[in-house]
This record gives structure tokens, sequence and C-alpha cells, in this order.
């Protein structure tokens, strides 16, 4: 399995322009989730959908969208970029169930905004 | 979801056991304690999810007390890749809609 896959690992961007930073899960796994992290911080929650069609906002939300219109897939917009979106960003996968959840990650994609 | 407290940092030296201890004082009863490991450039990955009294698995342990306001994560012998920055985390992740929220997490360094 190849279980969370990101793509790109690594991407520069200019200012204003705009792209999609890519996610897949191979475990049908009905909750996805995005994530930032910064330099000597912990992850914050960008967008999370519960299943296809069903995306809501996390902590950071502005500046990206999301849709999600398959199981598998989950990506994450950007469409204006700006120098404080750089950041590592990480894609989360679960199956959520009432013991409790385990949530896969990918590997990240490292974004420079300049 | 419960907001959870740990230390920033912690040090230890090869082969001790390190106890990292998150205080969740508002945990509520459908609530599970989850702890992840990150390491540097990587994405976090799970290491023990327990609701009450102690949970052991091949990485770690999990110790709740019975008012399930705090945990204790326990890494038997530590070694040098276990430096890394460890997330407690704390919510019904049960619920549909419930999202994962990291706070800073601990950093432990290992030195030998």
């Amino acid at each position: 399995n190849a279980g969370v896959t990101q793509t790109p690992k690594f991407q520069v961007l200019k200012t204003g322009q705009s792209m999609t930073l890519q996610c897949a899960q191979d475990m049908n796994h009905e909750y996805m989730s995005w994530y930032r992290q910064d330099p000597g911080m912990g992850l914050r929650l960008i967008h999370y959908s519960v299943g296809a069609g069903i995306t809501d906002q996390g902590e950071v939300p502005n500046g990206y969208n999301v849709s999600r219109s398959t199981t598998e897939d989950f990506p994450l917009r950007l469409l204006s970029a700006a120098p404080s979106q750089t950041s590592v960003y990480f894609c989360a996968s679960s199956n959520q169930d009432r013991r409790g959840t385990e949530a896969f990650f990918g590997q990240g994609t490292r974004l420079t905004v300049v | 979801l419960a907001k959870t407290t740990q230390p920033i940092s912690m040090d230890s030296y090869e082969g001790q056991e390190v106890n990292i201890t998150c205080s969740h004082n508002n945990i509520a009863t459908n609530d599970y304690i989850t702890w992840y490991q990150q390491f540097p450039s990587q994405g976090p990955r799970f290491i023990i999810q327990g609701y009450k009294t102690k949970v052991t698995n091949e990485v770690a342990s999990l110790f709740i007390p019975a008012d399930r306001k705090s945990s204790t994560l326990s890494l038997p012998r530590v070694s040098l890749s276990d430096t890394a920055v460890y997330y407690c985390l704390v919510g019904d992740m049960g619920q549909a809609g419930t999202a994962l929220i990291f706070g800073k997490g601990t950093t432990l360094s290992v030195s030998s």
C-alpha cells in the first residue's frame, strides 16, 4: 500500500501565482485533512473532509480552497500565493470509529513563496 | 476538543526511561487520548491510543489515571533515534467531523 501520497515534495512559487497541492490515499478512508507546519510550530489544521462532497474549515483556512470529489483525493488549492503561505504542508487520512482513530500522514510538501 | 498541556521540551540520555505527561483537565466522557511522534521533515506518526488505565504496545506505554485528567507517555530505554516531537491529542475521534488538533508538542532530545 502506498498510504498517503503528496505531490509535489518541493515547490517554489512567486507571489500571486496559483497552484494545487495533491493528496491521494489508497486506504478507502473517509476522513482527510490538510495541515501546515511553520518552523518550530505544531501542525495547524487548514481544511478537512469527512467524506466525498463534504468539506469544512479548520483553524487557518484563509487563502486556501479544497474540494473532495472522490474518496481517494483531497487537493488543496492556493489561488493567489503569498509569502505568509511559505510552510510545510501535510495531508492526513483516517477512518473514524468509536474506538478512536489512527491518522496516516503524507511526507509533506515544502512550499516557498517568494 | 479538550485542551492539552504538555512540556515544551525534555532532555534524556540513551538507555533511560522517558515519561511525558499531558494534562487535559476538560476531557469529555467520549474522548480518547492519542499520542503522535514526528521526526524532522516527516509527517506525524501514530504511537499509541487509550481511553483508561494502561495501554502498551511495542513502542510505548500509555498510563491514564482514573480521573483521566492527565496521561503519561512512557518510552522505555530511549535511543538517539527517539529524538522527535511528541504530540498529545484528546478528542472524540469517533464523532463525524471531529478534527485532529495538534498543539506545539514536546520536543524530546536524546543524547549519548
